[in-house]
């Protein structure tokens, strides 16, 4: 079954620094991988995705994370932190049902101060 | 575009309790999604549909949870009765179709507390 691990359940930066939330996954089959971010007492609003087209994926407000299958990684990252950064970060793997559909199963979620 | 909407955004109610959340997911989208989120953890899936149909709900809980979508579009979970464990928040989420690497738009749950 697949799963993902999310490295460490808080991390401060200060705004300017860079940014790097970590994401390990366990899968049997090519993975597709997502990043989400909840600001609070809302829902999840999609950062990027990584499909296999490319390992480097842009996202949304200056994120972007690389896939790299010898480290079964797909890290988060952004350059310069801003103040409305702030929100919690979930990365997900899809995992196929029987049926051919779409299911997400996701971390435990990384919260950025 | 409207976006996922539901209600209540949030509900107190004491155990043995029942309650119902209301979820209309964005237009023309044909899955819909209901999850868990207890504080602390990631989002966990209960239900799916496609259309009005069941795909997966082998983590909804069948003994108190049931849900409903019944024209396909607008879609019901509830809770009965409620115990403290079921304290969460509930999300309801919503794509073009379930197959793979598409989207999922989320709306803002609905936060319960079991008392």
């Amino acid at each position: 079954a697949q799963s993902v691990t999310q490295l460490g359940s808080h991390v401060s930066v200060s705004e300017g620094a860079l940014v790097l939330l970590r994401c390990n996954y366990s899968s049997s089959v090519p993975p597709y991988l997502f990043w989400y971010v909840q600001y609070p007492n809302q829902g999840l609003q999609l950062l990027l995705k990584y499909t296999s087209a490319a390992t480097l994926v842009k996202g949304i407000n200056g994120f972007e994370a690389e896939f790299k299958k010898s480290e079964t990684s797909f890290h988060l990252t952004k350059p310069s932190a801003h103040m409305s950064d702030a929100a919690e970060y979930f990365c997900a793997v899809e995992s196929s049902l029987n049926t051919g559909f779409q299911k997400l199963v996701f971390g435990t979620g990384t919260r950025l101060l | 575009e409207a976006g996922v909407a539901q209600s209540p955004r949030y509900k107190i109610i004491e155990k043995r309790q029942s309650v119902a959340f209301w979820c209309n997911p964005i237009s023309g989208h044909a899955t819909l999604y209901w999850y868990q989120q207890i504080l602390g953890q990631g989002p966990k899936l209960l239900i799916q549909f496609q259309n009005n149909g069941v795909v997966d709900d082998s983590q909804l809980p069948k003994d108190r949870f049931s849900a409903e979508r019944l024209k396909g579009v607008d879609s019901t979970l509830k809770i009965q009765p409620a115990k403290l464990e079921d304290s969460a928040v509930y999300l309801c989420a919503s794509s073009l179709a379930g197959e793979r690497r598409r989207t999922q738009y989320f709306g803002p749950g609905t936060r319960l507390t079991v008392l």
